[in-house]
């Protein structure tokens, strides 16, 4: 069962543009994370969002956690050709005390110079 | 620092050949352990997680099987490899509950032919 929808699943853009990554379910998750991933290596985490509503900012990446705690964005102002990965959502599961993580399919992002 | 070391990185076998893979996590003591399979355009599937040695949680039933002999080793096997068998798997580790971020590996490229 796929809990985590990621759209789009693929996007592909010029250097300097905007762009928005989605991550929804019918599932309230106690907390959310996004991973980037390259190719040939583990995901690495980017961030962990707890609070309904929570915006968390990394730099150019802007994070928020739906009020229901059963969706999230990934925003990305002006992307770069480093910002080029597999950007997944993973929903920690409220009924596990060892957070269990549930992983979406992920966006592959690619950024040209 | 805490650190995870899997190896092979990439590995060809024949179907109905044995498999060992192994995954080992330092600078940490008493980790949770994780082995993920990630299929092509697929995000990751558990297969196997563990709280403690000797303690194994299994999530889908297949022809795999996990040990931890060791506190901070976590081994994947299997007796006869299967075409389907074939993917990235990646190893990760965490610590406390609920909310801790997974570490990963650099994964495991297995090809079965």
């Amino acid at each position: 069962t796929q809990l985590l929808e990621q759209s789009p699943q693929f996007l592909s853009i010029q250097e300097g543009e905007n762009l928005t990554v989605y991550c929804n379910s019918s599932s309230v998750f106690s907390s959310l994370q996004w991973y980037r991933q390259e190719p040939g290596e583990g995901p690495v985490l980017l961030v962990t969002v707890v609070t309904g509503g929570e915006v968390k900012k990394l730099k150019r990446l802007t994070f928020q956690f739906g009020d229901a705690r059963k969706d999230s964005s990934l925003h990305i102002t002006a992307a770069q050709p480093g910002d080029t990965g597999l950007y997944l959502c993973a929903g920690a599961d409220r009924g596990s005390t060892l957070g269990r993580l549930y992983f979406g399919r992920g966006t592959q992002l690619t950024v040209w110079p | 620092s805490q650190t995870i070391h899997q190896w092979p990185a990439t590995l060809v076998q024949p179907v109905g050949s044995p498999l060992s893979l192994e995954c080992t996590v330092e600078g940490t003591s008493n980790p949770n352990l994780y082995w993920y399979r990630q299929a092509a355009g697929r995000g990751l599937q558990l297969l196997f997680y563990s709280v403690g040695i000797g303690q194994i949680s299994s999530e889908v039933p297949q022809n795999l099987s996990a040990s931890r002999p060791q506190d901070r080793q976590f081994i994947l096997s299997s007796k006869k490899l299967l075409l389907s068998d074939s993917g990235f798997y990646l190893c990760a580790w965490s610590v406390g509950q609920g909310y801790s971020p997974l570490h990963f590996g650099n994964g495991t490229r297995l090809t079965v032919t």
